[in-house]
C-alpha cells in the first residue's frame, strides 16, 4: 500500500522567501506529525495533528512556522521569511491512534530537504 | 523531563560481528512506549519495534533482538552476525504521553564493513 508521501523532495530557496512543504499521510491515519532533522539538532518535533483536536504546536521554533491539515488528511507546513538556519530535512509521519491513548508506531515519509541560500 | 540518550555516536564493525546499540531513557510516567527506527543512507526512517513499559519480555526478530530493562531504564538493540546492509543510523525514541510526539535520541551511526 501507499506510504507517507512528501513533496517536493528537494527545495532550494533564497533567504527571506516563503516555502510550503506538503505531506500526504497514509490513508486512514488520524494522527500526523512534522519533525525536522538537522546536523546540529538531531530529530526535533515540530507539530502534531490528531483528528479534530487542536494541534500541538509546542515544537514550532518561531512564529514564522505554521502548519495546517485540511480535511483530516493532507498537511502543509509553511515557513515564512526563511532563514539559513531553517535549512534541514523536514519529515512528516502519520499513525493510527487509540481513542483511549496508547501508542502505535509512526510511519515516516522520505522528507523534504530544504536549503536556504 | 523525558529524555533519550544514545551514548554511542558511531560504531564500526566487521561483517558477521555482533553489535549492541545502547539506549537509556528518562521518564516519570509509569506507562510509556519505546521505539527503534533505522535510517539507511537513503534517508527514510524505518520502524523496527515498539515496546510497552508493562511488557518486559525481550524480543527477537531474525538477527535483531531487543533487551528492555526497566530497572536500568535501558532498551538496547543487538544485531547478530551483522551485514553490510545493516549500515545505517539507528534511533531510539520515547513517546511523549502528554501528546503524540516521539522524543528521539541523537542516533548511533553503525558502519558494517565487509
Amino acid at each position: 500500500g501507499a506510504g507517507v508521501s512528501q513533496s517536493p523532495s528537494n527545495k532550494v530557496t533564497e533567504k527571506g522567501k516563503d516555502v510550503e512543504l506538503r505531506c500526504d499521510p497514509i490513508s486512514g491515519h488520524t494522527a500526523l506529525y512534522w519533525y525536522r532533522q538537522s546536523l546540529g539538532q538531531g530529530l526535533e518535533f515540530l507539530i502534531y495533528f490528531q483528528g479534530n483536536s487542536a494541534p500541538d504546536k509546542s515544537g514550532l521554533p518561531s512564529d514564522r512556522f505554521s502548519a495546517e491539515r485540511t480535511g483530516g488528511s493532507v498537511s502543509t507546513l509553511t515557513i515564512q521569511r526563511t532563514q539559513q538556519e531553517d535549512s534541514a530535512v523536514y519529515l512528516c509521519a502519520s499513525s493510527l491512534e487509540y481513542p483511549s491513548g496508547g501508542a502505535i508506531e509512526q510511519f515516516f515519509g522520505p522528507g523534504t530537504r530544504l536549503t536556504v541560500l | 523531563a523525558q529524555k533519550v540518550t544514545q551514548a554511542q555516536t558511531e560504531i564500526s564493525v566487521v561483517e558477521k560481528e555482533d553489535v549492541t546499540l545502547d539506549c537509556v531513557y528518562e521518564t516519570r510516567d509509569t506507562t510509556y512506549y519505546l521505539f527503534w527506527y533505522k535510517q539507511p543512507p537513503s534517508g527514510e526512517l524505518v520502524f523496527l519495534i515498539r515496546r510497552n513499559s508493562f511488557d518486559e519480555q525481550n524480543e527477537i526478530s531474525g538477527r535483531y533482538s531487543w533487551n528492555f530493562q526497566k530497572s536500568t531504564s535501558s532498551f538496547n538493540f543487538t544485531i547478530t552476525a551483522s551485514q553490510v546492509v545493516d549500515s545505517a543510523v539507528y534511533f531510539c525514541a520515547l513517546k511523549d504521553n502528554q501528546g503524540g510526539k516521539l522524543i528521539f535520541g541523537q542516533g548511533t551511526e553503525l558502519s558494517v564493513k565487509p
